[in-house]
């Protein structure tokens, strides 16, 4: 069963613009965290944002916000103000909890492309 | 501290050679983990260790792959014999708690 699903494969938005990135979860643990990573053209994984299940804030990271709703089993990534350089694909991952260790899972990601 | 280091960076060679790509975590982290990115499948995790024990193999997918960590400062992923369905980034990943951070990648091509 797919754990972390991301249902925009691309999607296009104007520079300046806020853009919102769907991600849900599923998982039966209390205790896990959740990631967005941006993979830009270059290839590299860059950490943007984490969110811990018991945390009741929203995290924030400069431009970036996560719409954590725990009963939706949902983690939406919020870019404020997008830039050119925001384009990239962008994955969501859950650690779910494995015989004492934490595992990280990852969705299919969502291309986004940023438009001047 | 460098962050995590994979090497190499690109690796072409042909159907049925024997490959390994290696990994060295960032110094203190615990938990390594290693994944294949495709096109087709996205981002998949291969296998991952803690404390420098195989915890879950489960997305191993054939016995072609092994993947050892033979201390904490070292990993190595190997495939034998090398397949053109093999070729893809392999990401290396380490982390304490928290995040996890990621290599550079290794992008193998077999032909």
């Amino acid at each position: 069963a797919q754990k972390i699903t991301q249902t925009q494969p691309g999607m296009f938005v104007q520079e300046k613009e806020a853009v919102t990135l769907d991600c849900t979860y599923d998982t039966s643990d209390q205790s896990y965290g959740l990631f967005w990573y941006k993979q830009p053209s270059s290839g590299e994984m860059i950490f943007l944002i984490y969110q811990g299940s018991y945390d009741e804030q929203n995290a924030t990271e400069g431009r970036y916000s996560l719409n954590f709703q725990k009963a939706r089993k949902s983690a939406n990534l919020v870019i404020s103000a997008s830039q050119l350089g925001d384009s990239a694909m962008y994955f969501c991952a859950m650690r779910e909890d494995l015989q004492g260790a934490q595992k990280l899972v990852f969705g299919q990601g969502t291309r986004l492309t940023i438009n001047p | 501290d460098a962050g995590v280091i994979q090497s190499p960076r690109h690796e072409v060679t042909e159907m049925g050679q024997e490959v390994t790509l290696r990994c060295k975590p960032i110094s203190g982290h615990n938990s390594l983990f290693w994944y294949r990115q495709t096109m087709m499948r996205g981002l998949e995790l291969l296998i991952y260790f803690n404390n420098n024990v195989p915890i879950d193999d489960s997305g191993m997918p054939e016995d072609r792959f092994s993947a050892k960590m033979p201390n904490a400062s070292f990993s190595t992923l190997k495939i034998q014999p090398s397949e053109p369905r093999d070729s893809a980034v392999y990401f290396c990943a380490s982390r304490q708690t928290g995040v996890a951070f990621f290599g550079q990648g290794t992008r193998l091509t077999v032909v």
